[in-house]
C-alpha cells in the first residue's frame, strides 16, 4: 500500500525567509503523481503544487517549488520569501495511477509564519 | 456556482444512531472520495470511487458504508455511530483517470458522535 510520510509536525519561518517541508512516499509503482495542498484555518484544500513522477524537471509556481527526487522516494516543498498568508496546514499527498485514482494524505505539517 | 458541496455542515449524532452524508459535484468528474480529518493524523482515506458505479475501500473502511448513485453523488453512511467517528469529513472529485488533474475538495461536515 502507499504510503505518505511526513515528519515535521510543526515548522516556523521568519517573514521574508525560506522554509522547506519535507515529505516521503512509499510505493512500488513508477508512475504516480505528487501534491502539496494547503490548508488555511478556513479548512478549505487549495493546491499548491503537483508534479508528475515521468518529469524530472522540479515542479515550480511563483514561490513555491519543490525538490522531487524519485529514487529517495522524496518530495520537499519550498516556500521563498513567507508571507503571513501562507501560514496553514500544508498537506503532501500521493496519488496511484495504477489504482483507481487512490489518492493518499500525509499527516501534515502547520506551518506558523512570524513577522 | 460549480464545486463540491457536502450536507449537513455540521451534526451531532449519539452513539447508536445513524447519519449519511451527501455530497455533490456538477463538474462532471469521474473519481470521488471521502476522507476524514483528524488532529495529528492529517486527512486519512475512507472509501473512494474511480467511476460511476465503483467504490473501493481506502485506509480506514471500517464502520462505513459509500454508495455511488450515480456520476454527481458519492454519499458517505455510518450505520451506528461511534465516539471513533467524531471528525471532519471531506467530500472531494477529479476529472479523468489519467494525468494530474486537480482534486476539488467540499467544505468539510464536521461530525460529533457523543
Amino acid at each position: 500500500a502507499q504510503t505518505v510520510t511526513q515528519s515535521q509536525p510543526e515548522m516556523s519561518v521568519q517573514e521574508a525567509e525560506t522554509v522547506t517541508l519535507s515529505c516521503t512516499y512509499d510505493t512500488s509503482e513508477s508512475d504516480y503523481y505528487l501534491f502539496w495542498y494547503k490548508q488555511p484555518p478556513s479548512r478549505q484544500m487549495i493546491l499548491v503544487i503537483r508534479q508528475e513522477a515521468y518529469k524530472q524537471q522540479n515542479a515550480t509556481e511563483n514561490r513555491f517549488s519543490v525538490n522531487f527526487q524519485k529514487a529517495a522516494k522524496s518530495f520537499s516543498l519550498k516556500i521563498s520569501d513567507s508571507q503571513l498568508g501562507d501560514a496553514a496546514m500544508y498537506f503532501c499527498a500521493y496519488r496511484s495511477r495504477q489504482y483507481g485514482n487512490k489518492l493518499v494524505f500525509g499527516a501534515g505539517t502547520i506551518l506558523r509564519v512570524k513577522s | 456556482n460549480a464545486g463540491v458541496t457536502q450536507t449537513p455542515k455540521f451534526q451531532v449524532l449519539k452513539t447508536g444512531q445513524s447519519m449519511t452524508l451527501q455530497c455533490a459535484q456538477d463538474m462532471n468528474h469521474n473519481s470521488m472520495y471521502w476522507y476524514r480529518q483528524d488532529p495529528g493524523m492529517g486527512l486519512r482515506l475512507i472509501y473512494y470511487s474511480a467511476s460511476e458505479g465503483t467504490t473501493d475501500k481506502g485506509e480506514v473502511p471500517n464502520g462505513y458504508n459509500v454508495s455511488r448513485l450515480n456520476k454527481r453523488e458519492f454519499s458517505l453512511r455510518l450505520e451506528s455511530a461511534a465516539p471513533s467517528q467524531t471528525s471532519v469529513y471531506f467530500c472531494a472529485s477529479i476529472r479523468h483517470l489519467s494525468g494530474a488533474n486537480v482534486l476539488t475538495f467540499g467544505a468539510g461536515s464536521r461530525l460529533t458522535v457523543l
